[in-house]
């Protein structure tokens, strides 16, 4: 297995257009989270699934944003009417489910938007 | 809810100095307590892990022991090098195991020869 892989690793759309980000978790992992960057920050929390069920999606994540596993393999991210400020990097991570798992990050998703 | 902070950086160190990166952490029970390191250009990577109180983690020479009285998680390394030239990120996950990952803001380490 070559680990979490995320495509693609870098996007600039201008602004108002829709991106989809697309990730590919361990296979053995029912576990799959995405998480947002910007510079200088920690990773925030987004989303998570287990297998293809959605379990929970942070408050601050706005409605312009969806995330998908269908049938509990590769997921995506996609983000309608991108803004300035959802300028990031969009990491992508995979764990076995369980009390202090740890979780694999792809490289990430570095989206622009002018 | 779940929180961790961790000490403003950046923080530059000669070869061979001691490291140490506070955390300090809020969290209900009993959570499991992690430090990922991301060096330049790869992606964030598991450094060590503590699953309960009073166990230390370790791994490349570096070391964190879970203080559940000090609600603290502190990374230590006895002489650094330049190859631990990294951004350092001290996380938590939840006592049921079915939250995700809290990260704190991240401490950039600069080692110089």
């Amino acid at each position: 297995d070559t680990g979490v892989s995320q495509n693609p690793r870098h996007k600039i759309t201008k602004r108002g257009q829709n991106v989809t980000f697309r990730c590919d978790p361990i296979s053995e992992h029912n576990r799959l989270y995405w998480y947002r960057q910007t510079l200088g920050q920690g990773p925030e929390f987004l989303t998570y699934f287990q297998n293809e069920a959605q379990l929970e999606k942070s408050r601050l994540l706005s409605d312009r944003f969806s995330a998908e596993r269908p049938k509990g393999s590769f997921s995506t991210l996609e983000i309608q009417r991108t803004e300035q400020g959802d300028s990031a990097m969009y990491l992508c991570a995979s764990s076995q489910e369980g009390v202090g798992t740890e979780a694999f990050f792809g490289q990430g998703t570095r989206l622009t938007v002018v | 809810g779940n929180s961790v902070t961790q000490m403003e950086g950046p923080v530059t160190l000669s070869e061979e100095a001691f490291l140490t990166i506070n955390c300090t952490y809020t969290a209900t029970g009993y959570p499991s307590l992690f430090w990922y390191v991301q060096y330049p250009g790869e992606g964030l990577q598991l450094l060590l892990k503590a699953t309960k109180a009073d166990d230390k983690g370790s791994n490349k020479g570096f070391e964190a022991t879970y203080r559940k009285e000090t609600t603290s998680f502190h990374l230590e390394k006895g002489s650094v090098q330049v190859s631990d030239s990294a951004v350092y990120f001290c996380a938590l996950s939840g006592s049921s195991g079915n939250t995700p990952l809290v990260f704190g803001k991240g401490t950039r380490l600069s080692v110089i020869a």
